[in-house]
C-alpha cells in the first residue's frame, strides 16, 4: 500500500526567505505526486504535480517541487516566501501500481507559518 | 464553471439519525471521491467510484455507504450517524489518475 509522510508538523520562515515542506513516499510501482494547499475553512487547492519528465516542476503561486526518485521524496519549495503563503500543506500520491484509480494518498500535512 | 459543489456546507446530527451528503461536478470526470479530514490525520479515503454505477471502499468506510447513480453526482450516507463520524468530509473528483479537484467540504458535528 501507498504511504505519505511529512516529517514536520509546523514550518516556520521568515518573510522573504526560500522556504521547503518536506515530503517523502512509499509506493509499490511508479509514483504520481501532487501537492495541494488548504487556506483555514477552505477546501484543498491543487499546487503542482510530478507525472513524468522533468524532475523540478512548477506550479502555482511561486512554489515548485524536486522529485527525486533515488531519496523517494518530493518536498515543495519557494524561492522568496511571502506572509501570504502561511497555510496548511498537503503532499499526496498515487501508485500506478494498480493503475492509480483508488484515490490520492495523503499525509498528515505540514502548517506552514511565515512570519513578517 | 462551479467544479465540485457539496451540499450542505455544516450539519449537526443527533447520535443514531441519518443524513446524505451530495456532491456534484461539472468537468465530466470519471472519478470521484469521499474524504474525511481530522485534526492531525490528513485526509482519509472513505468510498471512491471510477464510474457511474460502480463503487469502492477506501481506507475508512465502516460507517458510510455511497452511490453513483450519475456521473456527475457522488452521494455519502450515513445509516446511524455516531459522534466518530464528526468530521470535515470532502469530495473530489478526477479525470483519471491526474490531479484531483476538491470541494468546500462539509462540516457535520454528531451530538
Amino acid at each position: 500500500a501507498q504511504s505519505v509522510a511529512q516529517p514536520e508538523d509546523q514550518v516556520n520562515v521568515a518573510e522573504g526567505n526560500p522556504l521547503t515542506v518536506k515530503c517523502t513516499y512509499s509506493v509499490s510501482g511508479n509514483p504520481y505526486l501532487f501537492w495541494y494547499v488548504q487556506y483555514p475553512n477552505r477546501g484543498l487547492q491543487f499546487l503542482l504535480k510530478y507525472i513524468t519528465g522533468d524532475n523540478l516542476v512548477k506550479g502555482s503561486y511561486g512554489f515548485e517541487a524536486e522529485f527525486n526518485k533515488s531519496q523517494t521524496s518530493f518536498h515543495l519549495k519557494k524561492p522568496s516566501a511571502l506572509v501570504s503563503d502561511s497555510a496548511l500543506y498537503f503532499c499526496a500520491v498515487r501508485d500506478t501500481a494498480g493503475g492509480g484509480a483508488d484515490g490520492l494518498t495523503f499525509g498528515k500535512g505540514t502548517h506552514l507559518i511565515i512570519q513578517p | 464553471n462551479a467544479g465540485v459543489t457539496q451540499t450542505p456546507k455544516f450539519r449537526v446530527l443527533k447520535t443514531g439519525q441519518s443524513m446524505t451528503l451530495l456532491c456534484a461536478q461539472d468537468m465530466n470526470h470519471e472519478y470521484m471521491y469521499w474524504y474525511r479530514q481530522d485534526p492531525g490525520m490528513g485526509l482519509r479515503l472513505i468510498h471512491y467510484s471510477v464510474g457511474e454505477g460502480t463503487t469502492a471502499k477506501g481506507e475508512v468506510p465502516d460507517g458510510y455507504n455511497v452511490s453513483r447513480l450519475k456521473k456527475q453526482n457522488f452521494l455519502l450516507g450515513l445509516e446511524s450517524a455516531a459522534p466518530s463520524q464528526t468530521s470535515v468530509y470532502f469530495c473530489a473528483s478526477s479525470y483519471s489518475v491526474r490531479e484531483a479537484f476538491f470541494g468546500q467540504g462539509t462540516r457535520l458535528t454528531v451530538v
